[in-house]
């Protein structure tokens, strides 16, 4: 059971929009820890998709975007391609410890 | 460009110990602030955050470690800034530990950069 709570599917018809939360408790998330989100396609390493609750490495489209409330943080995605077609992973601290969401299987209709 | 490569045996037996090393290319491992993790994957599971081990050139603190809870007891992880590696040690392995392992680095805004990742299947 993962320390983060994530949905374990979400789906969506190409371009809509589709939004994946994240839930932690007051001892990570709550305490203003940074949440992180990674996107693995099948068969590759995680790649970091958006850093610091809402910011996005160069290269990655701004049709992630990221946000951060309380105890919860969630990634939304815009205009759904193809290619979204992936898992989806939170991560953030909880004292000394890394801690990941379960993962979200993102289906693209 | 940072590089990781992670390596190792692809099979190791019960009860042994599972060694890893993961070498960085492109910079040198100490040259600023970085944590760097070993991240594991079981077939068609999610994430395992392993643990990590700190690097700074400046920092009394290099080389501090820490680990996940549930498998403290039989983790170490090293650096070897002389070959720019990171070396990953889980001792008693079963096949609860059979997974994809990765190597990453933090740089204090999430794992950026990632190895690609070594299967290990723990078999007799």
């Amino acid at each position: 059971q993962s320390v983060l709570t994530q949905p374990p599917s979400v789906s969506g018809a190409p371009g809509q929009r589709v939004t994946i939360s994240c839930t932690g408790s007051s001892s990570n998330i709550g305490v203003g820890y940074d949440v992180h989100w990674y996107q693995q396609l099948p068969g590759t390493a995680p790649k970091l998709l958006i850093y610091g609750n809402t910011n996005r490495p160069s290269g990655v489209p701004d049709r992630f975007s990221g946000s951060k409330s309380g105890t919860s943080a969630s990634l939304a995605i815009t205009g759904l391609r193809a290619e979204d077609e992936a898992d989806y992973y939170c991560q953030s601290y909880d004292s000394t410890e890394v801690v990941f969401g379960g993962g979200t299987k993102l289906t693209v209709l | 460009q940072v590089q990781l490569q992670e390596s190792g045996p692809g099979l190791v037996k019960p009860s042994q110990t599972l060694s890893l090393t993961c070498t960085v290319s492109g910079g040198s491992i100490s040259s600023g602030s970085y944590y760097w993790s070993w991240i594991r994957q079981p077939a068609g599971k999610g994430l395992e955050w392993i643990g990590r081990i700190y690097t700074s050139g400046r920092s009394y603190t290099s080389g501090s470690t820490d680990y996940t809870p549930s498998l403290k007891s039989r983790v170490t992880m090293s650096v070897d800034t002389s070959k720019n590696q990171v070396s990953l040690k889980l001792s008693s392995v079963t096949a609860a530990d059979t997974a994809v392992y990765y190597c990453a680095r933090d740089g204090g805004w999430g794992y950026n950069y990632w190895g690609q990742g070594t299967l290990v299947t723990v078999s007799s």
